[in-house]
């Protein structure tokens, strides 16, 4: 059973173009968060999310976390080659640290 | 600034044998975790351990154990090695209730 479900799965824009990838569950969680992976590395954290409602922005990333904690978005806008990379979010229920993750969108800027 | 330490980074493996990856933390976290990501299947959790001395299945605990050395080492051990093993496999650690910081992955092909 897959609990997040990230879509699209594969995203191909152009340099300079706006997009924004969905996070979405059924489950409540108590924080979510966005990973990027580069082919070869690990994930690397980018932000984390917490209270309903919250947005954060990190440059030109904007993360929003759904009102009932159970979604979550990510928007880039004017998306540049060095954004390439697969996209991973990952619900946590508790502090138990057992955190789920999507199956990841993966994009591709085109210069 | 080492992070998460992960050996080896490839290995091919014949079936039926064994071996142990080995994760090392420069942080000082008590959280720490193994995952694998297949291809179209996102990271699912293979094990974690909370805090030095604990141990907890994940997802897809089987045909592997674990080996909470101290608080620094995390390692997997694959006792028999099957085709389906055939995974990239990421060691991470935590001090908070989600993964921070993940190492650079072992490619590991059992043929």
């Amino acid at each position: 059973t897959q609990l997040l479900e990230q879509s699209p799965q594969f995203l191909s824009i152009q340099e300079g173009e706006n997009l924004t990838v969905y996070c979405n569950s059924s489950s409540v969680f108590s924080s979510l968060q966005w990973y990027r992976q580069e082919p070869g590395e690990g994930p690397v954290l980018l932000v984390t999310v917490v209270t309903g409602g919250e947005v954060k922005k990190l440059k030109r990333l904007t993360f929003q976390f759904g009102d009932a904690r159970k979604d979550s978005s990510l928007h880039i806008t004017a998306a540049q080659p060095g954004d390439t990379g697969l996209y991973l979010c990952a619900g946590a229920f508790t502090n138990a640290g057992k955190s789920t993750f999507g199956d990841g969108t993966t994009l591709t800027v085109k210069p | 600034n080492a992070g998460v330490t992960q050996t080896p980074k490839f290995q091919v493996l014949k079936t039926g044998q064994s071996m142990t990856l080995q994760c090392a933390q420069d942080m000082n976290h008590n959280s720490m975790y193994w995952y694998r990501q297949d291809p179209g299947m996102g990271l699912r959790l293979i094990y974690y351990s909370a805090s030095e001395g604990t141990t907890d299945k994940g997802e897809v605990p089987n045909g592997y154990n674990v080996s909470r050395l101290n608080k620094r080492e995390f390692s997997l051990r694959l006792e028999s090695a099957a085709p389906s093993q055939t995974s990239v496999y990421f060691c991470a650690s935590s001090e908070v209730g989600y993964v921070t910081t993940f190492g650079s992955g072992t490619r590991l092909t059992v043929v």
